[in-house]
């Protein structure tokens, strides 16, 4: 199985609400990373917090990581119809050869 | 810097073809990886590389065979293509040193088996 799973599966909001998605994961982790895919395209990283903290930002853009409770969440401010893409967390496991893993992914909507 | 440069871009094989997806980049990344997304599955992962030389299995590996001989090319090699492959496989790359940063794709490679 996956080292992450995200919900919502998917998404859809009107332009200028907030969208949030949460990851899970299963493992000790390094760092956890969000990544945005557009139309089946290559990945773009967006985003890296690492297991030490607890939160980031980054322009819209607001992470959150609970070691604890092994997961994360990623925060988008004012969504615009340019957000409406595939947004995936992926980790980093601690120890040994470090692997990166993703998660299934959030499909989010944003209408105009 | 051409970055993670992915060939082919389409493929189509018949059931028990071999083939090989090429996966090369000019960044002089030390972290290699080639990964499937198949609908609602997310990325998984295959077989990833630290480094020349070394490699490993990741979620994914059976069916799938790679190596590493040079830091610039990671190649994945399908033995005998089976329906259950067909898919999209990414390549990615990272400056590795022991944190993966931040992960590099290549435009990806669909490939279907008949």
């Amino acid at each position: 199985s996956q080292q992450g799973e995200e919900d919502p599966q998917a998404l859809s909001i009107q332009e200028g609400e907030n969208a949030t998605m949460n990851c899970s994961y299963k493992t000790s982790i390094n760092n956890l990373q969000w990544y945005r895919q557009n139309s089946g395209r290559g990945l773009v990283h967006l985003i890296l917090i690492r297991s030490n903290e607890r939160e980031k930002h980054s322009g819209r853009l607001r992470v959150t990581l609970d070691t604890s409770k092994k997961s994360s969440s990623l925060l988008i401010t004012a969504s615009r119809a340019a957000d409406t893409a595939s947004y995936f967390c992926a980790t980093v496991n601690s120890g040994g050869y470090q692997k990166v893993t993703f998660g299934t992914g959030t499909k989010l909507q944003v209408i105009p | 810097n051409a970055g993670v440069t992915q060939t082919p871009k389409f493929q189509v094989l018949k059931t028990g073809q071999s083939m090989t997806l090429q996966c090369a980049q000019d960044m002089n990344h030390e972290y290699m990886s080639w990964y499937r997304q198949d609908p609602g599955m997310g990325l998984r992962l295959i077989h990833y590389s630290v480094g020349a030389g070394i490699t490993d299995q990741g979620e994914v590996p059976n069916g799938y065979n790679v190596s590493r001989s040079t830091t610039e090319d990671f190649p994945l090699r399908l033995l005998s293509a089976a329906p259950s492959q067909t898919s999209v496989y990414f390549c990615a790359s990272s400056p590795g040193g022991g944190n993966n940063e931040k992960l590099f794709f290549g435009s990806g490679t669909q490939l279907s088996v008949l």
